[in-house]
């Protein structure tokens, strides 16, 4: 079953903590993404990655890191959070390679809110 | 800047009718052109896509059009349903290597009245 899980579903920090979101995938896709969700925004690119330690910025990478050691598992981290980091972050996967590349599957999303 | 616009934020269409939505962009190197749908507390899903080698693409009700003279890429829905109605995100990307790094515009909510 091709499936691409967040955990968690829903989070509240307070400014200044220290924010970890998960992101796995049960499809061995090569490439793996983070993007966030804003009103009248869009989805705006955090970080690609091409594959285990191979990560790329995007877009908005400013106060975002990311951290990928196994194929089928991307991870966000929030150092020290702020308020205009409150979103919902989407976490995606591609295969990289072959006819179906390009085609993004996405996560259900988490809402993060910072207080 | 906004690489890729939507420059429509809603559009209200009647049952049975043809949805367009419209999405521009600016990087004339992008080879890969996608549009997703997105219901509220749901995760986006590709709807259609197409490489900047073909100019239209259909599948059952969707059209894609391409032009990439003028930078402009629309989709078109034929009968529209009510179960349409929901986010369309078009995005467009560059391949590198064999990932497309896509850039998304900021939506389309669609309505469809019955």
């Amino acid at each position: 079953d091709m499936k691409v899980t967040q955990m968690p579903r829903y989070l509240i920090k307070r400014m200044g903590e220290n924010v970890l979101l998960e992101c796995g995938q049960d499809m061995s896709h090569e490439t793996m993404y983070w993007y966030r969700q804003d009103p009248g925004l869009g989805l705006q690119l955090i970080y690609i990655s091409y594959d285990v330690d191979s990560n790329s910025e995007g877009d908005i990478p400013k106060g975002y890191r990311v951290s990928r050691k196994k194929r089928e598992h991307f991870s966000l981290i929030l150092d020290s959070a702020k308020t205009n980091q409150t979103s919902v972050y989407f976490c995606a996967s591609s295969l990289g390679t072959g006819g179906d590349a390009e085609t993004l599957y996405f996560g259900s999303g988490t809402r993060l809110t910072v207080l | 800047g906004q690489q890729v616009k939507q420059s429509s934020p809603s559009l209200t269409v009647q049952e049975g009718g043809i949805s367009i939505l419209n999405c521009d962009y600016e990087n004339d190197m992008f080879d890969y052109f996608a549009w997703y749908k997105k219901y509220p507390d749901n995760s986006p899903t590709l709807l259609i896509s197409v490489r900047s080698n073909v100019d239209k693409r259909e599948d059952g009700r969707l059209t894609v059009f391409l032009n990439k003279s003028g930078k402009h890429f629309s989709l078109h829905i034929t009968a529209s349903q009510p179960e349409d109605t929901a986010v369309y995100l078009c995005a467009a990307g560059l391949h590198q290597g064999g990932s497309a790094k896509l850039i998304f515009g900021e939506g389309t909510k669609l309505t469809v009245s019955s």
